[in-house]
């Protein structure tokens, strides 16, 4: 167990519809990443927080958003979806900015169908 | 961007070193090259972090020769339950997370 959580675990929408993803840090990290995992694309870094701010941005869409709480919990967005938005969504989560390990959550499987 | 490379796959039996490399071009002064093992459906998880010459740990070494444009990632006597996927991180100039495509390393009886 990593310390990381994400809600949902599964996920099974429509074409079109928005969906949130959630994540909670490890206690005392400061950094939080989103990533997107399909199977023809390998691991795509979407974009990371640090303290509430935005940090980096990698191959994230126009159409996906992000958003990190005082609290430190963070949130994606991700709307008009598609049939290729279908994949795992992990959010992990650092100490540092990005010099320290990350660790992973279990991931949130998404479906659109 | 950091781009890197590995291997697609690698095969190797129970007990035998296994050396998986990573090529970074365009890697700056200060950028860290880490490297993640996953297996399937689970999020990927720490293995090493290096910045030049040899860093070692419980499970691995990591070897990073002194121009920095590969790394080597040196997993000792792997068993079966070492079958994942490795991937080696670079981070890049303007701060992107750059995962290399991930070499799917299979240990055989």
């Amino acid at each position: 167990d990593s310390g990381v959580t994400q809600t949902p675990k599964h996920l099974i929408t429509a074409t079109g519809q928005r969906v949130t993803l959630r994540c909670s840090p490890r206690s005392g990290d400061l950094s939080v990443y989103w990533y997107q995992q399909s199977l023809d694309q390998g691991l795509q870094f979407l974009i990371q927080y640090y303290n509430g701010e935005e940090r980096a941005k990698g191959n994230i869409l126009e159409r996906f958003s992000a958003q990190q709480f005082p609290d430190l919990h963070s949130e994606l967005n991700l709307s008009s979806l598609e049939l290729g938005d279908s994949a795992l969504y992990f959010c992990a989560s650092s100490g540092l900015e990005g010099r320290n390990e990350q660790f992973f959550g279990p991931g949130t499987r998404l479906t659109v169908l | 961007l950091a781009k890197t490379t590995q291997p697609i796959s690698m095969d190797s039996y129970e007990g035998q070193e296994v050396n998986i490399t990573c090529s970074h071009n365009n890697i700056a002064t200060n950028d860290y090259i880490t490297w993640y093992q996953q297996f399937p459906s689970q999020g990927p998880r720490f293995i090493i972090q290096g910045y030049k010459t040899k860093v070692t740990n419980e499970v691995a070494s990591l070897f990073i020769p002194a121009d920095r444009k590969s790394s080597t990632l040196s997993l000792p006597r792997v068993s079966l339950s070492d079958t994942a996927v490795y991937y080696c991180l670079a981070e890049g100039n303007a701060r992107q997370l750059t995962f290399g495509s991930g070499t799917q390393l299979t240990v055989l009886p």
